[in-house]
């Protein structure tokens, strides 16, 4: 079994750029498509990222996703912040043997 | 429009059982794989089962093998979680989601609002 390590929080100012990381404990983060969620207060989450790097319909630019093979982990970035991107974001990626690990997310203050 | 709507929720003994429905619409239900997630009030996503289209493979969190049941009706469009045994760890808000095709290892596409389940005495 392996876990997705994610920052606990991250802030950035309206209009700038962050990036989440998701650092996979064990085996290749490239083994297994990476998801990103999207959960606002008091909201179900949404899909904002799936397979690595594509977005569903309806999802801005602004939101992309990528691996990265020498650090073992996958990154969210979101340019051009709003004040509506504060959220949780918990990253996603299966467990062969019929399971799915999740990160402990991460809150995205906009200030 | 895919609609899941989760229900069944509600205060319960530990030690006791309680059966989570959800009732799909706007897909053909019989197409998809579908999963339970939790959350416990505060803290993050917790996969806890997942089902296959035709009931063929089904997975559990090791948090709840043994006490937990999923299972699907494809002719009511319905799925169902079975939680026997149940524990205060098991409080949490539980989401039904939509795998994107037949198998479990396809991510989730569309997610339900919740049904919380407190375990206390």
């Amino acid at each position: 079994n392996f876990m997705l390590t994610q920052p606990h929080s991250v802030s950035e100012s309206p209009g700038k750029t962050v990036i989440i990381s998701c650092t996979r404990s064990s085996g290749s983060i490239a083994s297994d498509y990476v998801q990103w969620y999207q959960q606002r207060p008091g909201s179900a989450p949404t899909t904002l990222i799936y397979e690595d790097n594509q977005r569903p319909s309806g999802v801005p630019d602004r939101f992309s996703g990528s691996i990265d093979s020498s650090s073992n982990s996958a990154s969210l970035t979101i340019s051009g912040l709003r004040t509506e991107d504060e959220a949780d974001y918990y990253c996603q990626s299966y467990e062969r043997s019929n399971s799915w690990v999740f990160g402990g997310g991460t809150t995205l203050t906009v200030l | 429009e895919v609609q899941l709507v989760e229900s069944g929720g509600g205060l319960v003994q530990p030690g006791r059982s309680l059966r989570l429905s959800c009732a799909a619409s706007g897909f053909n239900f019989d197409d998809y794989a579908m999963h339970w997630v939790r959350q416990a009030p505060g803290k993050g996503l917790e996969w806890v089962s997942g089902i296959s289209w035709n009931s063929g493979s089904i997975g559990y969190a090791d948090s709840v093998k043994g006490r937990f049941t999923i299972s699907r009706d494809n002719a009511k469009n319905s799925l169902y979680l079975q939680m026997n045994s149940l524990r205060a760890e098991d409080t949490a808000f539980y989401y039904c989601a939509k795998g994107k095709y037949q198998l479990l290892h396809y991510y989730f596409d569309y997610w339900g609002q919740g049904t919380l389940v407190t375990v206390s005495s």
